[in-house]
């Protein structure tokens, strides 16, 4: 069955470059995100990848995909406290509702 | 524009009663979706409505577990008999598309607490 797993901490010093990491285990998936849940609050979108591309930028974020190792991974640069959240990656796949959620990677930005 | 709402925000309840946690998607989304949040376990996902279609129940945990979307817009996800191990965050979610590859828009989520 499809496997999602993350590291289940990260601590960076504030102006650092963080790097969340993800393996998946289903390589059929069409897109690859990562969302964002900061205290209280839902989780919401922070950038996507489809699964023929090996890297997105977007302004600090930058997205690297290895499908032959199922591995995908979120840097932030220049990490702020504001970035202090817990990251969750997930995937989603052809021709279904179906998302699955990795367990979620909590990020804590020291200033 | 509003986004996803979930009441109540935080729900107390004893062992053995029933509770019922409600979802407003965002308006004209036709997908919805409910999670539940345990600490380090990630999102499990519980049931899933499109439109008028049949929801898909797999990811409930036990009979217990029921929910129903009305008219196509709010949801309600009933447990029944509850229990502590049913004691979580319960997270909704729509999305504008059926299929993988679009956004879901949460809301901030239920915190539910059986004692």
């Amino acid at each position: 069955g499809e496997d999602v797993e993350q590291s289940l901490f990260l601590s960076v010093r504030e102006g650092d470059s963080s790097v969340i990491n993800c393996t998946y285990t289903d390589s059929s998936s069409t897109y690859l995100y990562w969302y964002k849940q900061e205290p209280g609050a839902g989780l919401q979108l922070l950038t996507y990848i489809f699964s023929n591309m090996d890297m997105k930028q977007d302004q600090r974020l930058t997205v690297l995909l290895n499908k032959k190792d199922k591995h995908l991974s979120l840097r932030i640069a220049d990490t702020q406290t504001g970035d202090s959240a817990i990251y969750f990656c997930a995937e989603s796949f052809p021709g279904t509702y179906k998302y699955i959620f990795g367990t979620g990677t909590r990020l804590k930005v020291l200033a | 524009g509003a986004g996803v709402s979930q009441s109540p925000s935080n729900k107390v309840t004893e062992k053995g009663k029933d509770v019922e946690l409600r979802c407003d998607p965002i308006s004209g989304h036709t997908a919805l979706y409910w999670y539940r949040q345990s600490l380090g376990q990630g999102l499990e996902f519980l049931i899933y409505f499109q439109g008028n279609s049949a929801p898909d129940k797999s990811g409930l945990p036990s009979d217990r577990f029921s929910a129903e979307r009305t008219g196509g817009s709010v949801s309600t996800l009933t447990i029944q008999r509850t229990q502590q191990e049913d004691s979580a965050v319960y997270l909704c979610a729509s999305s504008h598309r059926d299929r993988g590859g679009y956004e879901q828009y949460f809301g901030p989520g239920t915190r539910l607490t059986v004692t």
